[in-house]
């Protein structure tokens, strides 16, 4: 079964720099999430969208920004790149917003030098 | 707001020995909650979920795990452990907001399996 697709694995990017990372859900899937995983760390809830709208907002710094698009896929951009920001980022999908299973993908690790 | 608390942070258990994960969940509502495994560098794998009905839920690779909401509870086990058991594991309580849902893990419990 297909599952959700996120690019690049593996970033490398400079401090002060720009990254974008992307995401593919599950087929059928309208909801998209983004986490973000320290290393030692839970995942954090960074920010959701249900059929290309905004949905919910967690700990999303400001320099951070996305969005889904009309195939559903996602991308998340992260600009003025700080050390701290070097991460696991994870995206997942479910259909529809409510009582539903939540699919993750492998996650981009992203590291600023 | 929700919250899920893994009291145990490092387990140490023997191969073929049985396992028991804790996880403790605060939710003002019914509770959706979930087991996630995430090996050394790798995506978060769904184990099982309970949503309703019946309390013991079975999932993937022989664990399962059991509700109960007088305790608040939704522990792991499996009763006998392999080497390639060894992971991550994160027990996670679905919320819901105004606008949509989203997850809320635990800190994680780190399994180590001696052969």
């Amino acid at each position: 079964a297909a599952g959700v697709i996120q690019s690049p694995r593996h970033l490398i990017k400079e401090k002060r720099e720009t990254a974008t990372l992307k995401c593919y859900p599950i087929p059928r899937h309208d909801t998209v999430y983004w986490y973000q995983q320290g290393p030692g760390q839970d995942p954090q809830f960074l920010i959701s969208f249900y059929e290309k709208m905004q949905s919910d907002k967690g700990s999303i710094p400001d320099r951070f920004s996305a969005q889904q698009f009309s195939d559903y896929h996602s991308e998340l951009n992260m600009s003025s790149l700080e050390l701290g920001d070097s991460a696991l980022y994870f995206c997942a999908s479910s259909l529809g917003t409510g009582k539903n299973t939540i699919y993750f993908g492998e996650g981009s690790w992203l590291t600023v030098v | 707001a929700q919250s899920v608390t893994q009291p145990d942070i490092h387990i140490t258990v023997s191969e073929g020995a049985s396992l028991e994960l804790r996880c403790n969940y605060s939710y003002g509502a019914t509770p959706y909650l979930f087991w996630y495994v995430q090996s050394p560098g790798q995506g978060l794998q769904l184990l099982l979920k309970y949503f309703s009905g019946d309390t013991l839920v079975q999932g993937i690779k022989g664990f399962e795990a059991e509700f109960k909401r007088s305790q608040s509870s939704f522990n792991l086990r499996k009763p006998s452990v392999h080497w390639s058991d060894a992971a991550e594991y994160f027990c996670a309580v679905l919320g819901f907001t105004g606008g949509g849902n989203k997850l809320t893990f635990g800190t994680g419990t780190q399994l180590k399996v001696e052969l």
